[in-house]
């Protein structure tokens, strides 16, 4: 099935550091992929998409480009601040899956100032 | 704003009590979801619904119900709550019609069974 593949455990790094966090997808057809971001006490809120190969999505620092022959959604962000301290997870949505989507595990990041 | 509403941030509850976990949602949306969190496993789907009294199964739907009566509102309930149904619950919605990936989340409810 459908399925959504994190780096395994937390991530900790100092301000102004560079952050990847590693997607790999499994999916039939072609999915739409995003990233999640889940602040402390708050729900997930969507950080960005892409919705075919060779798309990149960005917003507030972060990108991901949807690469499809290594079926991959890496998140990266060049210079980290403490506010991006929070859990991240990737997702997928395939096609006639009426709305769902496949989450993956969840990464922590810790931003040390 | 798009707002998700969850009735209660925390709730303690005794082995074999029944729970409520209560969701509205502002956007007349017509898919709604519960999804558990728990540590190194993430987001779990318990239960969907895209549409008033419809509903399907998700990954993890035993010892779950759900009631959903009006658009706005999607309940999930324990029938017999157990330790093991300690979790983060959260609620979200999205638009059938106009969808993007884009679900909303309420802020959760962390439910803790003794």
């Amino acid at each position: 099935g459908d399925s959504v593949t994190q780096m395994e455990g937390p991530v900790t790094l100092s301000e102004e550091a560079f952050l990847t966090i590693n997607c790999t997808y499994t999916a039939t057809g072609y999915p739409s992929l995003f990233w999640y971001v889940q602040y402390p006490g708050e729900g997930l809120q969507l950080l960005l998409k892409a919705t075919k190969a060779d798309d990149k999505g960005s917003n507030k620092g972060f990108e991901a480009t949807y690469r499809k022959e290594t079926t991959s959604f890496h998140l990266e962000k060049g210079s980290v601040q403490v506010s991006d301290s929070a859990v991240y997870f990737c997702a997928l949505s395939a096609p006639n899956r009426n709305n769902r989507l496949a989450f993956g595990k969840g990464n922590q990041v810790v931003v040390i100032p | 704003d798009v707002k998700v509403t969850q009735s209660s941030r925390y709730l303690v509850k005794r082995t074999g009590e029944k729970v409520f976990l209560e969701c509205v949602q502002d956007m007349d949306h017509e898919n709604m979801f519960w999804y558990r969190q728990d540590p190194g496993l993430g987001l779990r789907l318990i239960y969907f619904s895209y549409d008033v009294k419809m509903k399907e199964k998700g990954d993890i739907p035993e010892g779950y119900s759900v009631s959903r009566e009006k658009k706005e509102r999607f309940s999930l309930i324990l029938e017999s709550a157990s330790t093991n149904q300690t979790s983060m619950y959260l609620c979200a919605s999205s638009s059938h019609r106009d969808f993007s990936g884009e679900l909303f989340f309420g802020e959760g409810s962390r439910l803790t069974v003794l």
